[in-house]
This record gives C-alpha cells, structure tokens and sequence, in this order.
C-alpha cells in the first residue's frame, strides 16, 4: 500500500522569503502525486499534479513542485511567499487501485510573518 | 457553477444519536468520497463509491454508514456507534476511478459531540 510523509508539520516563513515543503512518498510503481490546500474551515484546493513526463510541473498561485524518483519525494516550493499564502498544504499520493483512493500526508501548516 | 455542496457547514449532535451529513455534486462524476480530518493526522478514507448503489468501506468506516442511491448525493451518518465523532468531515468526487483522476472537495462539515 502507499503512504505519504510531510516531516514538518509547521513552518514559518518571512513574507517574501522562499519556500519549500517535504513529502516523501512509498509507492512500488511510479505514482501520481498531488498537492492541495486547505484554509481554515475550508476544503481543499488542488495545487498541482504530477503524472508523467516533466519532472518539474507547475502549479496555481507561483507554486511548483518537483518529482525526484531517486528520493521518493515530490516537494513543494515559491520563490516568493505571500501572506495569503498562509494555510495548511497536503501532500497526496494517488495509485492505481480500485476506486482510485488519494493518499494523503498529515499536513504541514504554513505561517507566514510580515 | 458546478461543484460540491456539504451541508450543514456546523452540526452539533449529543452523545448517543444518529446524525447525517449531506454531499450533493454537480460535476456528473462517478465516484465519490468521505474523508475525515482530525488535526495533525491528515485526512482518512471513511467510505467510498464508485457507481451508484454502491460503496466500499475506507480504512475508518467502523460506526459510519453511506447510501448512493443517486449519482449527485452520497450522504454519511455518523451512528452512535462512532466513539469519537468529533471531527471535520469532507466530501469528494472524482470523474471516474481512472489512474490519477483527481479529487475535488466539498466546503467541509464540522461535527462536535455535545
């Protein structure tokens, strides 16, 4: 079975500074790996995905993430965070199993300061 | 605008009741999902369903049940048998159970045991 693992579970950044968010996932095949957000009382946004291809991919908001097989991870980054950009982020891990089930990490909170 | 719709956003319940939660979709997608957040442990797979008249329990379906009798709806009761209910509840649906589809997600619920 896979599983996904966020090691921080908060972080806080300067508002303007970079960003970067851990998710390291297990997996026997080559996953589909996901990462939303979530404000608070509120569901989640998709981010971005990554299925194939390009192991660099794009998402909403300035965000990007990479896929390094080598070290089963898919990390989060901006190069510039905004305060808005304060929320909780989930890493996610999709397979291709009966019902198409998502994985998810436990989630790392970002705070950001002025 | 097409989406997913939860209902009610608040809901107390007292000890020993039945309570359930709606989830309504406007996205035409076949399968939907009940998924249940408590803090810091992201979020876990209470129920699923694939097609209508059917579903398949999650990793936590023990004192939940569901019903699909139409392919918009997919409502949860937390019975009294869940011994802690406490928690935000949330509700997603996917085009189909196809490798990497991703989900979308309702607004949440959130449930307090009074």
């Amino acid at each position: 079975a896979q599983s996904v693992t966020q090691p921080d579970i908060h972080i806080t950044v300067s508002e303007g500074a970079s960003l970067e968010l851990r998710c390291n996932y297990s997996y026997g095949a080559t996953p589909y790996l996901f990462w939303y957000v979530q404000s608070p009382g509120q569901g989640l946004q998709l981010l971005l995905k990554y299925f194939s291809g390009d192991t660099l991919v794009q998402g909403i908001k300035g965000f990007e993430a990479e896929f390094k097989r080598s070290q089963s991870s898919f990390n989060l980054r901006k190069p510039s965070v905004h305060w808005s950009d304060a929320a909780e982020y989930f890493c996610a891990v999709g397979a291709n199993n009966a019902g198409n089930m998502l994985t998810f990490g436990g989630g790392t909170r970002l705070m950001v300061k002025p | 605008d097409g989406g997913i719709t939860q209902s009610p956003k608040y809901l107390f319940r007292k000890e020993g009741q039945n309570v359930t939660l709606s989830c309504e979709q406007n996205l035409n997608h076949d399968a939907m999902y009940w998924y249940r957040q408590d803090p810091g442990q992201g979020l876990r797979l209470i129920y699923y369903s694939q097609i209508v008249n059917d579903f398949q329990k999650g990793d936590i379906a023990e004192g939940y049940s569901v019903s699909r009798e139409k392919k918009e709806s997919f409502p949860l009761t937390v019975t009294s048998a869940q011994k802690n209910p406490t928690a935000f509840y949330l509700c997603a649906s996917s085009m189909g159970t196809g490798w990497g589809t991703e989900a979308f997600f309702g607004q949440g619920t959130r449930l307090t045991v009074v």
